[in-house]
Formats: C-alpha cells, sequence, structure tokens
C-alpha cells in the first residue's frame, strides 16, 4: 500500500527564515511526487512537482529515494507563502493510478 | 478555458436524501478524478476516469455512492441514502493523464447532511 506521511500539522516560521516541510512516502514502484499549495479561499493548485526539478516561487524539493523523503525547502520565507501544503504521491497497480494525499502542512510565516 | 468547474458550491441536504454533484474537467483532460475530502485531512481519492472508462475505486466509495462520465467529458458523483458521514467538501480534478502530469482542481462541493 502507498502512504504519503507530512508529520507536522502547523509549522511557524519568521519571514526571512528558512522553511523545510517535510513529506515522507512508503511505495514499492517508482513514484511519482508532487507539493500542491491551497492559499486562502484559492483551490488546490500544484506548486511543483519530481519529474521536472524546478523551483517555482522560490520552492525547490528533492526526491530522496533512499530515505523516502521529497520535503519542500525555501531559504527565504515570505509572508504570501504563508497557505497550506500537501504532499502527494501516484502510484500504479494493475495499470491502474492511484493518489494518495498526504494530511497536509499548515505554513505560517510571521511578520 | 476558466479550469475545473464543480456545482452546486453548496448542498445541504436532510438524512436519507439523494445529492448529485456535476464537475466540468479541463476540455483538453482525458482524466477526471474524485477526491473526498475532510476537515483536518488532505484529499482522499475516491474514484478516477480515462476518457469515459472507470478505472480504479477507492474502498471509501460504497454502495451508496456512484459516478459517471457519460461522453469522456463532465462527470457526476451520486451519494444516495446520506448518511451524516457523508459531509464533505467533494473535489474534482483533470489531468492530460501523461506520467508526471500534475491534477487541476476545482472549488470543491461541500456537503452538510442535516
Amino acid at each position: 500500500a502507498q502512504r504519503v506521511t507530512q508529520p507536522e500539522k502547523l509549522l511557524s516560521v519568521f519571514k526571512g527564515a528558512p522553511v523545510e516541510l517535510k513529506c515522507n512516502y512508503s511505495y514499492s514502484g517508482s513514484p511519482e511526487l508532487f507539493w500542491y499549495v491551497q492559499y486562502s479561499r484559492q483551490r488546490l493548485q500544484l506548486l511543483l512537482r519530481h519529474i521536472s526539478r524546478e523551483s517555482i516561487k522560490g520552492f525547490t524539493a528533492d526526491l530522496n529515494k533512499g530515505e523516502t523523503s521529497f520535503h519542500l525547502k525555501k531559504p527565504v520565507a515570505q509572508e504570501e507563502d504563508s497557505a497550506m501544503y500537501y504532499c502527494a504521491l501516484t502510484g500504479y497497480s494493475g495499470g491502474y493510478q492511484k493518489v494518495t494525499f498526504g494530511t497536509g502542512t499548515k505554513l505560517q510565516v510571521i511578520p | 478555458d476558466t479550469g475545473v468547474s464543480q456545482n452546486p458550491r453548496h448542498k445541504i441536504t436532510k438524512r436519507g436524501q439523494n445529492v448529485t454533484f456535476r464537475c466540468d474537467p479541463i476540455s483538453e483532460h482525458n482524466r477526471l478524478y474524485w477526491y473526498r475530502q475532510t476537515l483536518g485531512q488532505g484529499p482522499e481519492f475516491l474514484t478516477y476516469f480515462q476518457n469515459e472508462a472507470q478505472l480504479e475505486k477507492s474502498r471509501l466509495l460504497s454502495d451508496r455512492f456512484s459516478a459517471e462520465r457519460p461522453k469522456g467529458s463532465f462527470s457526476t458523483l451520486e451519494i444516495q441514502r446520506t448518511e451524516q458521514g457523508d459531509s464533505a467538501m467533494y473535489l474534482c480534478a483533470s489531468s492530460a493523464g501523461l506520467v508526471g502530469q500534475p491534477q487541476h482542481f476545482g472549488d470543491g462541493t461541500r456537503l452538510s447532511i442535516l
């Protein structure tokens, strides 16, 4: 069974401090991993995906297969980063797709 | 294209009633997903479609739940004989269906059971 764990429900940091949102996964194959973000009163939207290895809004995430992690990082937090962040894994079983989301981490950037 | 559209935004109904939600995906997307989200939880996968074919259903989808995507375009999710535990946000998402492609979400339908 595939599983995604986000250990922190709430993460509070001061503006300008570094941010790391943790995501660990359990999956026997090669996972597709994503970070989604939900700003206040907005719909869930993609932030970044491991396959593209890009930086979006200053955020990066590296897939570490040895530690089965996909932590989200940003060197300098900004107030507009305050939002709910979800890690998601897409796996395949018998040719069918299954998507598992973590429970989410609320990031609160303190001015 | 305005993105994924869901209707209604809110639905309040009495226990035991049937409800139906609609999702209009991004037009060129062939995959469509349904999720349920309750307070403090991430979206929980319910089912997904590749064009009009329903390919996977979660165990969360009891026999009171049924989803259709008759022409491979919009989809409906029906809940029969609603129960208190069905109260949740129901999210729809669509994707291009290729490896590594992200999902695009709608605003969701919030269901409240009285």
